[in-house]
């Protein structure tokens, strides 16, 4: 079952410009992770977030947390054409990080 | 270069041919996924193997099988039971006591 879902499903913006997507889950988690997956190929481990944390920052990302609201938002700051990708929410449960559960996925587009 | 290998890129197969899909991984990772993709879609759990010799059904595993006789390989069998086969497959590893999951870069399985 899709745990997670991003909003939007997908969003261009021009070069330069911040993106941000909105991922929201149903269940408790002990952390949750940002995936980036390129056209065609495998998805990259971009951030983790851990339950008890509300913000974090990595590079030209920063992921919030609101465990109250089960939802999460990724933040890209001065987008490049290279950020082009899907990017996808994926939540353990606290029962383990046995399993993830992947949202749909937002679509980002940047617009040189 | 360690890493996680998947082969073939592309694999055609005729209706009732049942189909091997190779996942290798020289990261010494314990843990071992098989997830579906299909167009504009997040990811779906068929399989996975926390320790060799030992694997559990994720959320859409009729149709498919899985072995795990070595730690570093997973290979995936389509079968003829699996109504709807035409996807792209994406294998991952996981380090055992971490969260983040490293991925392959997928076979695109197309059924004739």
């Amino acid at each position: 079952s899709q745990q997670g879902e991003e909003d939007p499903q997908a969003l261009s913006i021009q070069e330069g410009e911040n993106a941000t997507m909105n991922c929201s889950y149903k269940t408790s988690i002990n952390n949750l992770q940002w995936y980036r997956q390129n056209s065609g190929r495998g998805l990259v481990h971009l951030i983790l977030i851990r339950s008890n944390e509300r913000e974090k920052h990595s590079g030209r990302l920063r992921v919030t947390l609101d465990t109250s609201k089960k939802s999460s938002s990724l933040l890209i700051t001065a987008s490049r054409a290279a950020d082009t990708a899907s990017y996808f929410c994926a939540t353990d449960s606290n029962f383990g990080n046995e399993k993830l559960t992947f949202g749909t996925g937002t679509r980002l587009t940047i617009i040189p | 270069d360690g890493g996680i290998t998947q082969s073939p890129k592309y694999l055609f197969r005729k209706e009732g041919q049942n189909v091997t899909l190779s996942c290798e991984q020289n990261l010494n990772h314990d843990a071992m996924y098989w997830y579906r993709q299909d167009p504009g879609q997040g990811l779906r759990l068929i399989y996975y193997s926390q320790i060799v010799n030992d694997f559990q059904k994720g959320d859409i595993a009729e149709g498919y099988s899985v072995s795990r006789e070595k730690k570093e390989s997973f290979p995936l069998t389509v079968t003829s039971a699996q109504k709807n086969p035409t996807a792209f497959y994406l294998c991952a590893s996981r380090e055992g006591g971490r969260n983040e999951q490293f991925f392959g870069p997928g076979t695109r399985l197309t059924v004739l």
